[in-house]
């Protein structure tokens, strides 16, 4: 049972352009979610994070959107370098509601292929 | 200040070994995490662990593998009798403290270790 998906396997954006990547849960016990980009062979590297208390978030060229009703979040990356191509995966956790707060649960990642 | 070291980077066993998995945290880190990602998967959950506590084993499998982190040195992810199966990469990730606390806390992930199963 997968509570973190994210559907698209693969996105290709024109550099410049915008790249909206989505991610939907499951569980609503999950209250904090985050964006970690990963390229190949090293760790995932944090990129940004939401409270749900929150539905924006912005940093730089990167701005997460969280639709709590709808069970959805979406990273925005405007605009788009070659730089970010690499594979980026949605996690959440259950920060201040339960059991296993600490946990990140990951979707499977979407990767990014920017096109110069 | 350097970032979560693990070791070895890419490791190969046979089936029937043992694989020894290390992880430093970051220095003033006292929360280790392990994660498991398979091929074409996210990363999975396995052991959450404090200094000489097990907080949290619940993605772990229940037998052949185990996790420590002890006083002094690093975590130690322990896989006996290695399958063909076990083999993926290996995530530790470390943190000051940990989201029990509510605190917007982000775990900061070492550059894994690759076990191969032959």
């Amino acid at each position: 049972d997968q509570q973190v998906k994210q559907n698209s396997p693969s996105l290709s954006v024109q550099e410049g352009r915008i790249s909206i990547l989505n991610c939907d849960y499951t569980n609503s016990m999950f209250d904090y979610f985050l964006w970690y980009k990963k390229y190949p062979a090293e760790g995932p590297t944090f990129l940004i994070s939401i409270s749900s208390i929150k539905d924006k978030n912005e940093d730089g060229r990167f701005t997460v959107f969280l639709n709590k009703s709808a069970k959805h979040l979406s990273l925005h990356i405007v605009p788009s370098q070659p730089g970010d191509s690499a594979v980026y995966f949605c996690a959440a956790s259950a920060r201040t509601t339960g059991a296993g707060s600490y946990q990140l649960t990951f979707g499977k990642g979407t990767k990014l292929s920017v096109i110069p | 200040n350097a970032g979560v070291m693990q070791n070895p980077r890419h490791l190969v066993r046979r089936r029937g070994q043992e694989a020894r998995l290390r992880c430093s945290p970051m220095k003033g880190h006292s929360h280790v995490y392990w994660y498991r990602q398979l091929p074409e998967e996210g990363l999975k959950f396995m052991v959450y662990l404090q200094k000489e506590n097990i907080i949290d084993e619940s993605g772990m499998p229940k037998e052949r593998f185990s996790a420590e982190f002890p006083k002094e040195g690093p975590s130690i992810l322990r896989i006996q009798q290695v399958v063909r199966g076990d083999s993926a990469a290996y995530f530790c990730a470390s943190s000051p403290i940990s989201g029990v606390e509510g605190m917007n806390t982000e775990a900061f992930f070492g550059q894994g270790t690759r076990l191969t199963v032959v």
